[in-house]
């Protein structure tokens, strides 16, 4: 089952701008991560932030998690024509095991 | 640096032929885990595992099956092809302390055409 959801699928903007995707999420977490994908590649972690944070910093990254409105927002300032990849968010699931569950992503391009 | 590894970046095959996809990662992490992803479905769950020998089903397990004989090493194994499972392979593992779970390493992915 998806748990995250990403909005917008898809942002075009320009080098220089920021970037702000969002996702959210049905059931209760323990965290969530952020991964990006560049074309026909592998996923590559970001960021991880846990139930009880509410902001997290890493370079140009800026993460927010809101559990009470189960939802999260990953910021890419001064964006660059590198930054070009689909965007994911996961979420555990708590069974037990704890497994991923992943988002369909938000497309992002930047032009140069 | 964790380097999770995977056999092929492309792979063939016909209708009916049994094909395998092995990864391996080398940072001695208990759990590996095996993703289908498609256009406009994300990333799905095929099949896990958190120990060697141990395996587990995951949202999409039918037509896969999986082998754990060594900690390092989870291969994926289609008994037999169909052109439903054309899709992009991707490998990943974890390590977790207790119940929190960290970040998951990827492998680079196997595109998979079945004709």
């Amino acid at each position: 089952s998806q748990q995250g959801e990403e909005d917008p699928q898809a942002l075009s903007i320009q080098e220089g701008e920021n970037a702000t995707m969002n996702c959210s999420y049905k059931t209760s977490i323990n965290n969530l991560q952020w991964y990006r994908q560049n074309s026909g590649r592998g996923l590559v972690h970001l960021i991880l932030i846990r139930s009880n944070e509410r902001e997290k910093h890493s370079g140009r990254l800026r993460v927010t998690l809101d559990t009470s409105k189960k939802s999260s927002s990953l910021l890419i300032t001064a964006s660059r024509a590198a930054d070009t990849a689909s965007y994911f968010c996961a979420t555990d699931q708590n069974t037990g095991f704890q497994k991923l569950v992943f988002g369909t992503g938000t497309r992002l391009l930047v032009s140069p | 640096d964790v380097k999770v590894t995977q056999s092929s970046r492309y792979l063939v095959k016909r209708t009916g032929e049994k094909v395998f996809l092995e990864c391996v990662q080398d940072m001695d992490h208990e759990n590996m885990f095996w993703y289908r992803q498609d256009p406009g479905l994300g990333l799905r769950l095929i099949y896990f595992s958190y120990d060697v020998k141990m395996k587990e089903k995951g949202d999409i397990p039918e037509g896969y099956s999986v082998s754990r004989e060594k900690k390092e090493r989870f291969s994926l194994i289609l008994e037999s092809a169909s052109t439903n499972q054309t899709s992009m392979y991707l490998c990943a593992s974890r390590f977790d302390r207790g119940l929190l779970v960290h970040e998951q390493f990827f492998g680079p992915g196997t595109r998979l055409t079945v004709l």
